[in-house]
């Protein structure tokens, strides 16, 4: 059975950074295409990015309101993905869920609240 | 961006009747390779989010027949066909078709 369990989340002032983890089980890690999906506190659901597998180039995805300040990353080793979030603003509050890359699992989300 | 454009935003029903909900895009979700991202999500009071349909109208492991999926294009419709009390929650559409993949603004379920 595949899992996600994110970690990582918290309270983070304005202007300051966190980073996300995410640890993968019950699938072939290297292969897989990884995102970021959030969801403000009684809000709809939101893409932040992706990063795909090696074999495609690992390449990564942002969305418009988190590229330059975001950075998507994996350890294949650790079957971990990542979110570097940097210059947080009070708008980036939300619960932050780990997918897999076709959507068909999602993590039990990690909250970061931004605000002073 | 895609824009996809649900309804409706709210949904009550009773139990054991049908339900319909709508979702509508800018444009065609067909992708190059013929397939057409668009999925359904169910996320109850509390939950993370769950996909119940893929590529239109492919159910999920696990989800039960009385949920559907169909459409073409730029429109689908998820359907359930007798609603149960598990049933509550918000749905949402989403397309992957082209990126950033967006999601619909969601529909909420709720009894009668």
């Amino acid at each position: 059975e595949v899992q996600l369990v994110e970690s990582g989340g918290g309270l983070i002032e304005p202007g300051g950074s966190l980073r996300l983890s995410c640890l993968a089980s019950g699938l072939t890690f290297s292969n897989a295409w990884m995102s970021w999906v959030r969801q403000a506190p009684g809000k709809g659901l939101e893409g932040v990015g992706r990063i795909k597998s090696k074999t495609n180039g690992e390449t990564v995805d942002y969305a418009a309101p988190v590229k330059g300040r975001f950075t998507i990353s994996r350890d294949d080793s650790k079957n971990t993905l990542y979110l570097q979030m940097n210059s947080l603003k009070s708008d980036d509050t939300a619960v932050y869920y780990c997918i897999t890359g076709d959507y068909g699992r999602w993590g039990q989300g990690t909250l970061v609240t931004v605000s002073s | 961006d895609v824009v996809m454009t649900q309804s409706p935003l709210s949904l009550p029903v009773t139990l054991g009747q049908p339900a319909s909900i709508s979702c509508s895009s800018g444009r065609s979700l067909v992708s190059s390779n013929g397939n057409t991202y668009l999925s359904w999500f169910q996320q109850r009071p509390g939950q993370s989010p769950r996909r119940l349909i893929y590529q239109v109208s492919n159910r999920d492991s696990g989800v039960p027949d009385r949920f559907s999926g169909s459409g073409s294009g730029s429109d689908f419709t998820l359907k359930i066909s007798r609603v149960e009390a598990e049933d509550v929650g918000v749905y949402y559409c989403l397309q992957g078709t082209h990126w950033p993949d967006t999601f619909g603004q969601g529909t909420k379920l709720e009894i009668k």
